[in-house]
């Protein structure tokens, strides 16, 4: 079964600068997406981005950008020029292709409290 | 445009009472349908997920249960509520041929007391 793994439960940066979440996964699939979800204090999950397994190209959106380690099972997110509105839960999310059940396996979740 | 809506926000229930959430997609046929709850801690645990109206497959087992009544609407029941049963409680939709990601409702906290 696959697991999803994020190791820093807290994270704090300061308005502008930089800040980077983990997260592993474990799977013997090939191909799959990963995603980073965003969980603001409104509790509304919001998809920040996401990345084909099949893509060596890590993907970017704006400020966030990942960095997407096949072999290592690692899938980092950085933001860059951190906003006081990027302060929420980060979630990791696993989903396998193909697959008949499209099942999405999340991380406990990274809190990122970005300081004024 | 694709949206989901999930009732009610917010919810309190004495122990053994029933329980009945629902959710409903629109703009979208033949989605997948999900429910996750979310405690503290651990992330968010895949319940239920339905690939069709009456298919629905439960991932752990516990006090709750979900049907699929129509294509676009998700319900999550319990016949008799547990304290363990507390928590937020997120309805989402996908249809991966389309996108591969999925889309969450706005949630439900739910208080057994």
């Amino acid at each position: 079964a696959q697991t999803v793994t994020q190791s820093q439960p807290e994270m704090s940066v300061q308005e502008a600068e930089t800040v980077t979440l983990s997260c592993t996964y474990d799977t013997s699939e090939n191909n799959y997406y990963l995603f980073w979800y965003k969980q603001p204090p409104s509790r509304q999950m919001i998809l920040v981005i996401r990345q084909e397994a099949y893509k060596q190209q890590n993907a970017t959106e704006n400020r966030f950008s990942v960095n997407f380690q096949k072999a290592a099972k690692s899938f980092s997110l950085k933001i860059s020029d951190s906003q006081l509105g990027d302060t929420a839960m980060y979630f990791c999310a696993f989903m396998k292709l193909p697959s008949g059940t499209y099942k999405y396996i999340f991380g406990t979740g990274t809190r990122l409290k970005v300081l004024a | 445009s694709q949206t989901i809506h999930q009732w009610p926000a917010t919810l309190v229930q004495p122990v053994g009472s029933p329980l009945s959430l629902e959710c409903t997609v629109e703009g979208t046929s033949n989605p997948n349908l999900y429910w996750y709850r979310q405690a503290a801690g651990r992330g968010l645990q895949l319940l239920f997920y339905s690939v069709g109206i009456g298919q629905i497959s439960s991932e752990v087992p516990q006090n709750l249960s979900a049907s699929r009544p129509q294509d676009r609407q998700f319900i999550l029941s319990s016949k008799k509520l547990l304290l363990s049963d507390s928590g937020f409680y997120l309805c989402a939709w996908s249809s991966p041929r389309v996108k591969p990601e999925a889309f969450f409702g706005q949630g439900t906290r739910l208080t057994v007391v």
